[in-house]
């Protein structure tokens, strides 16, 4: 079975630009996480939705963040413009129901420059 | 302010032995609490929980400890093998919340 889906897995871009990061969770699963992770903070909870809708977004650092989850089966997370201090890996989870067990993609590495 | 703690960056231990990993968090209302293993380049794994009804939660060489009252919780592993070299994250969850609270994270180095 496929597992929870992201790319890319690596980007390069430089401060100013957009970044649109993607996520595939996995096949039935109703909740999804936006999560990233850095040196200073550890795994920082951005983003999550259940069943598309988006349930808590406290953790967007700000306004140069959004996530959007058109359906079942995608979800972006967009950062316009980007900063080098938004370098980081950013992780997509997905769950079916809240059972704490979430499912992990491969992360994306973004760098700033 | 960081609500789950894990304030030993790496340890590292001989193979055969046992590891502990600590985990220590503020927020009173937290109720279910996970262990999360992950290896570099990878997302990470989900390795073994405990409710707050218990205080013990054993799975083969996995044992994951809860002291309410300490507001502390412990990752037990017995005996280390070279394949448990990762970082470990603790992580939370409060009642009626959906949402999953992480540490920084312990790098377990496993010495042979």
């Amino acid at each position: 079975d496929a597992g929870v889906i992201q790319s890319p897995r690596h980007e390069v871009t430089e401060m100013g630009q957009e970044v649109t990061l993607r996520c595939k969770p996995i096949s039935g699963h109703d909740y999804l996480f936006w999560y990233r992770q850095t040196m200073m903070r550890g795994l920082e909870l951005l983003i999550y939705f259940n069943n598309n809708v988006p349930i808590d977004d406290s953790g967007m650092p700000e306004d140069r963040f959004s996530a959007k989850m058109p359906n079942a089966s995608f979800s972006t997370l967009k950062i316009q413009p980007s900063e080098p201090r938004d370098s980081a890996v950013y992780f997509c989870a997905s769950s079916w129901g809240f059972t704490g067990e979430l499912f992990f993609g491969e992360g994306s590495r973004l760098t700033v420059l | 302010d960081q609500q789950v703690k894990q304030n030993s960056p790496s340890l590292s231990v001989q193979e055969g032995r046992i590891s502990i990993l600590n985990c220590d968090y503020t927020n009173s209302m937290f109720d279910y609490f996970l262990w999360y293993k992950k290896y570099p380049a990878e997302g990470p794994t989900f390795l073994i929980s405990i409710s707050s009804i218990k205080d013990k939660n054993e799975d083969g060489r996995f044992t994951v400890f809860l002291n309410k009252s300490a507001k502390h919780l412990s990752l037990h592993i017995v005996p280390s093998q070279p394949g448990d070299s990762a970082v470990y994250f603790c992580a939370a969850s409060a009642v009626g919340d959906d949402k999953i609270i992480f540490g920084k994270g312990t790098r377990l180095h496993i010495l042979p």
